[in-house]
């Protein structure tokens, strides 16, 4: 029974094109995520929603559209893709208190050729 | 804003040596501090916690303690295994920022046989 997950796993696209990634949570958690891990492994947030709401937008080029059609999903949109998107997506979720962990789906690996 | 600064890795340990690795942070307030674990080609899982000043997260033989006069949260194991290597991340998760995680870079640990 997996936790938070999303797909899918590999996403290989042309430059230009326009692409989703999806995340479902079964936790019955209120608060989704979207983290970047550039090729160097570092992770930072992009999105965050709770209840459906948006609560934090990092610094993301436009282009990048985040959906949550309900507490349990929240699915990524990518337009125009550029070569520089090529990074692995996370997705992840928790509860809102702050001394509770957040859970991670496996990752989604996308390459712009 | 908020910040964690890890020791820069790659970190090459023999079986059975005793690992550490620093962690300090940055920030207001009183947040949640943890320590996650991404195995080669996997997502991230959370390896330990601590919420509050001189908590001490454990699990799987590695534990860190929450310091708050040195703003550290330093991760050590008393023999490592070669199934240890992994990339380890040092984050925190505070009120100020809608609760998402802040994450190190990450430090690279290789443990050899």
């Amino acid at each position: 029974d997996t936790a938070v997950s999303q797909t899918p796993k590999y996403l290989v696209t042309q430059m230009g094109n326009d692409k989703s990634i999806k995340c479902e949570q079964n936790l019955g958690h209120d608060t989704m995520y979207w983290y970047k891990q550039d090729s160097k492994k570092f992770l930072k947030i992009m999105f965050s929603y709770n209840n459906k709401e948006l609560i934090i937008n990092e610094t993301v080029p436009n282009r990048f559209s985040p959906k949550s059609p309900d507490k349990a999903h929240l699915n990524l949109h990518i337009n125009s893709l550029e070569l520089g998107d090529s990074a692995v997506y996370f997705c992840a979720s928790s509860q809102t208190a702050g001394g509770t962990e957040a859970f991670f789906g496996q990752g989604t690996r996308l390459t712009v050729v | 804003g908020d910040s964690v600064t890890q020791m820069e890795g790659p970190v090459t340990l023999s079986e059975e040596a005793f690992l550490t690795i620093n962690c300090t942070y940055t920030a207001t307030g009183y947040p949640s501090l943890f320590w996650y674990v991404q195995y080669p080609g996997e997502g991230l899982q959370l390896l330990l916690k601590a919420t509050k000043a001189d908590d001490k997260g454990s699990n799987k033989g590695f534990e860190a303690t929450y310091r708050k006069e040195t703003t550290s949260f330093h991760l050590e194991k008393g023999s490592v295994q070669v199934s240890d290597s992994a990339v380890y991340f040092c984050a925190l998760r505070n009120s100020n920022s809608g609760y998402a995680l802040n994450f190190g870079k990450g430090t690279s640990l290789l443990v050899t046989p």
